[in-house]
Formats: structure tokens, sequence, C-alpha cells
């Protein structure tokens, strides 16, 4: 199975910061990652996927780069309601696969 | 935009058995490929298991392998998830999720808890 491994576990943050997010994949999974957002109490929600494709609605603020095994999703202007947990997923191979998540602090 | 809605969850003794379901509001063009994934308590998310949209394929985890089984009807737009032998460390909020690759919809999740 591939693990996913994400850096750092938390992230302390202001509003307005620019933030970059880090997750590693134990072997290749070229552009099949996904990247989503969960608030405390609420349904993960998908940001990317295809490595850099932002979903439906998903503000511009948000970008992703990366394939094979290191990828970066990066905040431009961080905003009061971007405090949340962060997941990346791969969907090369079964099973799929999250790394544990990154929470941003303020 | 698709709605999930699960339900079924609830509190469960270890060994006991639980069966959850998922309702689809609508399919896109055909019926959509369908996800199960978990969250326990203050922990991250797990994907669980996947069935295509005619049944075809069908995936599990390890952890739940022989004792869960997917399944899907639909005409009546529905997911379900058979948990049998259910152990303590099953508890979790479970999500039906909608994707073969990422996970494009997600329902409101539906908490499961095995316990004495």
């Amino acid at each position: 199975e591939v693990v996913m491994t994400q850096s750092p576990a938390t992230l302390s943050v202001s509003p307005g910061e620019r933030v970059t997010l880090s997750c590693r994949a134990s072997q290749s999974v070229s552009s099949s990652f996904a990247w989503y957002q969960q608030k405390p109490g609420q349904r993960p929600r998908l940001l990317i996927y295809g490595g850099s494709t932002r979903a439906s609605g998903v503000p511009a603020r948000f970008s992703s780069s990366g394939s094979g095994t290191e990828f970066t999703l990066t905040i431009s202007s961080l905003q009061s309601e971007d405090f949340a947990v962060y997941y990346c997923q791969q969907y090369i191979s079964w099973p799929r696969t999250f790394g544990q998540g990154t929470r941003l602090d303020i | 935009e698709v709605q999930l809605v699960e339900s079924g969850g609830g509190l469960v003794k270890p060994g006991g058995s639980l069966r959850l379901s998922c309702t689809v509001s609508e399919f896109t063009l055909s019926p959509d490929p369908l996800n199960w994934v978990r969250q326990a308590p203050g922990k991250g998310l797990e994907w669980v298991s996947y069935i295509s949209s005619s049944s075809s394929y069908i995936y599990y985890a390890d952890s739940v392998k022989g004792r869960f089984t997917i399944s899907r009807d639909n005409a009546q737009n529905l997911l379900y998830l058979q948990m049998n032998n259910l152990r303590a460390e099953d508890t979790a909020v479970y999500y039906c999720a909608l994707g073969i690759a990422a996970f494009e919809q997600w329902g409101q999740g539906t908490l499961v808890t095995v316990s004495s």
C-alpha cells in the first residue's frame, strides 16, 4: 500500500500569510493525488485533484504542485475560513490512502 | 449537485452487526462509483470500501476484509455497508463518498460506536 506522509502535523499561522503544506508518498503516484479540507464537525471537502486542478467553487488562493512522490498545497493569503485540517490522498492504486493530516491553527 | 445522506449508525456491542445506508439524491449520467470512508474520533480519514457503478468491482481495506460487505441498489439510489463482527476499533463516523479517484462529494456521516 502507498503510505502518504504529511508535514508538519500542526502549523500555527496568521491571516494573510502564505502557507505551504507538504505531502510525501512512499512510491510514485504520478499526478493521481488530491487534497481535502475538513473543518471541525464538517465533512471533508475536495479542494484539488489530478495534482493541480481545483474542484468546483474552490478559491484561486489554493494551488497545488508536484508529481511522483512530493506534493505541496499552497494557500497564497490565508483567510479566517481556511483554518482547518488538510489531507492528501492518492488514487493511483488500491487501497486508497490518506495522509494523517495537517492542522492549521491561528 | 448530488446529495449523499447516510443513516443506520448507532451503538453496538463488540461482535455485533450493523448495516449502514447511503441515499444518493441523483446520479449524473449513470450510477456513480461509491465508497465508504471512516474517521475515528479525533483521527484522520481511512478509506474502507469501494463499489463500481454496476457492482462489478469491489475493494476493501485489509482492516475490514471478511467482516464488511459493500453493496448497492441502483434502482433505489442506495448504497449499503453491512458490518459484522464489529470491534472497538471500528468506532468512527462513516461517510459515503462519490468517485473512483478523488472523492468529489461526501455525505454528512453517521456515527458507529462499538462498546460494551
